[in-house]
């Protein structure tokens, strides 16, 4: 079975530039969350979102957003990047929003602003 | 503020040494922790999880951490490691029961053939 995937790989913007970042969660997982890993830190939760809905939110401003899909997969939105915005951005699938389920992670995406 | 911290940056040792990394938290109420590991150029995987019932829990490739709810402490550990267990440790914690991880800033680990 395929595990998360997401899209693109790599990724080269600009200041004030917005970027979409893709997600396939596994297949039969519903919930989907966005992670953002900056070099030498843990990864930073940024949205949760099962059946279509937003269920969490972690502390990102307004210009980060997302959303998911009938099929379950997911798309991560930043506007007007900034500097501060390159980062390595995981996406984790789980079966349901339930902390016994256990969460999968993708090989995220490296964004890089310049 | 709620926060996870990982004392130990980077921890160098010898094969068949012991292992335990350090995490705490700094949560109040329940709260559900977690160990993953990412070894070089691979995925976040989890290594294993509290919820709750025996604070002695045992995950995947010999390892196991305990919690210690007095101590706030949630530490990793390994009798004898391999070269294969290089890699860096994430310590998590949720507090929604949601899986809204909240991670430390991780520990390196290399392990010396």
């Amino acid at each position: 079975d395929a595990g998360v995937t997401q899209s693109p790989t790599h990724l080269i913007k600009t200041r004030g530039q917005h970027v979409t970042l893709r997600c396939s969660p596994i297949s039969g997982h519903k919930s989907v969350s966005w992670y953002q890993q900056v070099l030498g830190q843990g990864p930073q939760f940024i949205f949760q979102y099962y059946e279509k809905e937003e269920r969490g939110r972690g502390n990102f401003p307004d210009r980060f957003s997302a959303r998911q899909f009938p099929n379950y997969s997911s798309e991560l939105n930043v506007n007007a990047l900034l500097l501060g915005d390159s980062a390595l951005y995981l996406c984790a699938s789980s079966l349901a929003l339930a902390g016994v389920y256990e969460q999968f992670f993708g090989p995220g995406t490296r964004l890089t602003v310049l | 503020a709620q926060s996870v911290s990982q004392h130990n940056h980077h921890v160098i040792l010898s094969e068949a040494a012991s292992l335990e990394l350090g995490c705490n938290y700094s949560y109040g109420g329940t709260v559900n922790l977690f160990w993953y590991v990412q070894y070089p150029g691979q995925h976040l995987q989890l290594l294993l999880k509290y919820f709750s019932g025996d604070p002695l829990v045992k995950g995947i490739k010999g390892f196991e951490a305990e919690f210690i709810k007095s101590k706030f402490s949630f530490n990793l550990r390994k009798p004898s490691v391999q070269w294969s267990d290089t890699a860096e440790y994430f310590c998590a914690a949720d507090q929604t029961g949601a899986n809204n991880l909240f991670f430390g800033t991780g520990t390196r680990l290399t392990v010396i053939p």
